[in-house]
């Protein structure tokens, strides 16, 4: 069964620090997503990669699969960040997603 | 596009009552998913369909849940009979192929008197 850790669990910053949120799994994927759930319950999905690096506006996503391990990273944080960040991955041949318990985020002002 | 489009938002019942919660995937999208969010469990996935066909229903927690996608525009999950422990957030999802990015619907948030 694959583990997925994610750290911290609760994250207090100021707005404009630098945000990283660490995802650490135990067997072998195919891909691993980062998803954004915000107070009012919505999931987005926002990245799905595989290898290297993706990066969309102030979000960065990056994973070294060696060391089974990715890392969201969000530039200049702003308070609308706030929300709880979760990583789910996808083992080989297995189209379920196994899903971390998520990193709570909270951006103040 | 809309969308994945889910109903109802909220749905309370009673013990005992059957209970149908409905999905929408986008349009084009081949693949679609039901997950359940707790407290104490986070999100897990109940069943998934490709091409309206059910490829993996081994999350489904018993024989009171089942799922259905009729055509490729329309899912259903149903809960019958409902129970307490079945109070959680159903999510559903769609994505255009299998391994590709997921598209959430709002959810659907369940409680079971």
């Amino acid at each position: 069964k694959n583990e997925v850790e994610q750290s911290p669990q609760n994250l207090t910053a100021q707005e404009g620090e630098f945000i990283t949120i660490n995802c650490s799994y135990s067997v072998g994927i195919s891909a691993l997503h980062w998803l954004q759930q915000h107070p009012g319950g919505g999931i987005v999905s926002l990245f799905m990669l595989s290898s290297g690096k993706k990066k969309h506006g102030r979000l960065i996503a990056t994973i070294n699969i060696q060391e089974k391990h990715s890392s969201l990273h969000i530039t200049a944080s702003h308070p609308r960040d706030s929300a709880v960040y979760i990583c789910a991955v996808r083992e080989f041949g297995n189209e379920k997603l196994t899903f971390g318990t998520g990193t709570r985020l909270t951006i103040i002002p | 596009d809309a969308g994945v489009i889910q109903s109802p938002r909220h749905e309370v019942t009673e013990m005992g009552q059957e209970v149908t919660l409905r999905c929408k995937p986008i349009s084009g999208h081949n693949s679609l998913f039901w997950y359940r969010q707790t407290m104490m469990r986070g999100l897990e996935l109940l069943i998934y369909f490709n091409n309206n066909v059910p490829i993996d229903d081994s999350g489904m927690p018993e024989d009171r849940f089942s799922a259905k996608m009729p055509n490729a525009s329309f899912s259903t999950l149903k809960i019958q009979p409902s129970e307490p422990r079945d109070s959680a957030v159903y999510f559903c999802a769609s994505s255009f192929q299998l391994n590709e990015k997921l598209f959430f619907g709002s959810g659907t948030q369940l409680s079971v008197l």
